[in-house]
């Protein structure tokens, strides 16, 4: 199937923790994004990669680190997680950087206790 | 103020009635808008799209898009049930070139 896969779905750590999400379209998509959705479902970018260039970086603490080993790929590190830091996290997709509306993932429910 | 506007809802029509959904935005120089569904515990997914003003029309959706007063809105006629959900405006270009940026979301509930 066509689309953009995230692992794992539910995360559950301590604080203090390391941990990381794995991100993969077959879309054909050049550009891929990471969203954080908070408890009010609002959502808010992360970063946006380009054909494993970083485009986009909205101000993320730097214990957020996005890598891209292909335009393909996106993964999401985060050190030393918060409580703050739950929230669901979302993978995306689009053709170009241009006007185009992106395909999601499925998501990423992180809980930080 | 927020660079994209909602009435967070939640909004309940009847079924088979007309929902009608808005959205502002602050940034003149945006192109592109967008509308997405978000059911609860799911992701997000688009629904419309919309780049020129006046209406666009898809099934029983209609986007409707205002340049000038920096408005863009969803109309979905025939409401049903299943179309209970979380409606995502969202928009790009102009200074927030590359990016989505959205809304907060308006909550849909259509009853029986």
């Amino acid at each position: 199937d066509t689309a953009v896969s995230q692992t794992p779905k539910y995360l559950v750590t301590q604080m203090g923790n390391d941990k990381s999400i794995k991100c993969e379209q077959n879309l054909g998509h050049d550009t891929m994004y990471w969203y954080k959705q908070d408890s009010k479902k609002f959502l808010k970018i992360m970063f946006s990669y380009n054909n494993k260039e970083l485009i986009i970086n909205e101000t993320v603490p730097n214990r957020f680190s996005p890598k891209s080993p292909d335009k393909a790929h996106l993964n999401l590190h985060i050190n030393s997680l918060e409580l703050g830091d739950s929230a669901v996290y979302f993978c995306a997709s689009s053709q170009t950087t241009g006007p185009y509306g992106y395909t999601f993932g499925s998501g990423t429910r992180l809980t930080v206790v | 103020q927020k660079e994209v506007e909602q009435n967070s809802g939640p909004l309940s029509v009847p079924e088979g009635a007309i929902a009608s959904l808005n959205c502002t935005y602050s940034d003149r120089g945006s192109q592109s808008f967008f509308w997405y569904r978000q059911y609860s515990g799911k992701s997000p997914e688009l629904i419309m799209s919309i780049y020129s003003n006046g209406d666009k029309e898809d099934g029983r959706f209609t986007a409707q898009l205002n340049k000038a007063s920096q408005y863009v809105s969803l109309l979905i006629r025939d409401s049903q049930p299943s179309d209970s959900a979380t409606y995502l405006c969202a928009v790009a270009g102009g200074t927030s070139y590359g990016k989505l940026t959205f809304g907060q979301g308006t909550i849909l509930t259509v009853h029986p």
